[in-house]
């Protein structure tokens, strides 16, 4: 079946880096894209952009430009989200999605979802 | 882009029906039947429910539907049941990048 398994629970200092790992399995991985959204705790969802697996082309909600870098691995399947220059606000739950969209921009009908990964950020 | 405006929360009684709003603007819903719904419980991932405004993906119930007029699309849940308590998200594509709604409650009473 179709499956997104994302890595564990980080806990990373303000101003530190983080990058989660997104892995595919039951599909041809690049054939779809990959979304990433975020959800601070007891908030809604937050688009953080797309990545093309077909060509690594990027398209990032402006708010994350400049501080976030989105990459895959077709060798492997795995999509990342590396986030850098951690604020306390970027404590969230990080989910991947899987996008039909690989050309052009991104879509907006993401299925399935990662389990989501859990980033605290805390001094 | 600013998010989506649907209501905090909303309920109703097992076999009723139920009907939650997402408003935006003439840059996103209002331009593109581009909208999706999701379905999230507690501690879960969000679930695809809705997509292109008012299909449904394989396997979800024909009790959830969609629909849109000018800047608001809307989710129907007939029947309601139980299981259907839950958090709905809406999401809209709107040009170069993607808004969601704020997000509502549904609480089987």
């Amino acid at each position: 079946q179709v499956q997104l398994v994302q890595s564990g629970t980080e806990v990373k200092k303000p101003g530190a880096s983080v990058k989660v790992s997104c892995k595919a399995s039951g599909y041809t991985f690049t054939s779809y894209g990959i979304t990433w959204v975020r959800q601070a705790p007891g908030q809604g969802l937050e688009w953080m952009g797309w990545i093309s697996t077909h060509n690594g082309n990027t398209n990032y909600a402006q708010k994350f430009q400049g501080r976030a870098t989105m990459t895959t691995d077709t060798s492997t399947s795995t999509a990342y989200m590396e986030l850098r220059s951690l604020r306390s606000d970027d404590t969230a739950v990080y989910y991947c999605a899987r996008d039909p969209e690989i050309y052009g921009s991104g879509s907006y009908r993401f299925d399935p979802w990662g389990q989501g990964t859990l980033v605290t950020v805390s001094s | 882009q600013s998010a989506l405006t649907q209501p905090a929360s909303v309920s109703g009684s097992p076999g009723q029906s139920i009907t939650i709003s997402c408003t935006g603007t003439s840059s996103d819903v209002g331009s593109y039947n581009l909208v999706s719904w999701y379905q999230q419980h507690p501690g879960t991932a969000p679930k695809l429910i809705i997509y292109e405004g008012s299909k449904r993906p394989s396997g979800v119930s024909n009790r959830f539907s969609g629909s849109k007029s000018g800047n608001t699309a809307s989710l129907t849940i007939s029947g309601l049941q139980a299981d259907d308590e839950s958090d709905y998200y809406c999401c809209s594509y709107a040009g170069s990048s993607v808004v969601f709604g704020g997000g509502t409650k549904l609480t089987v009473l």
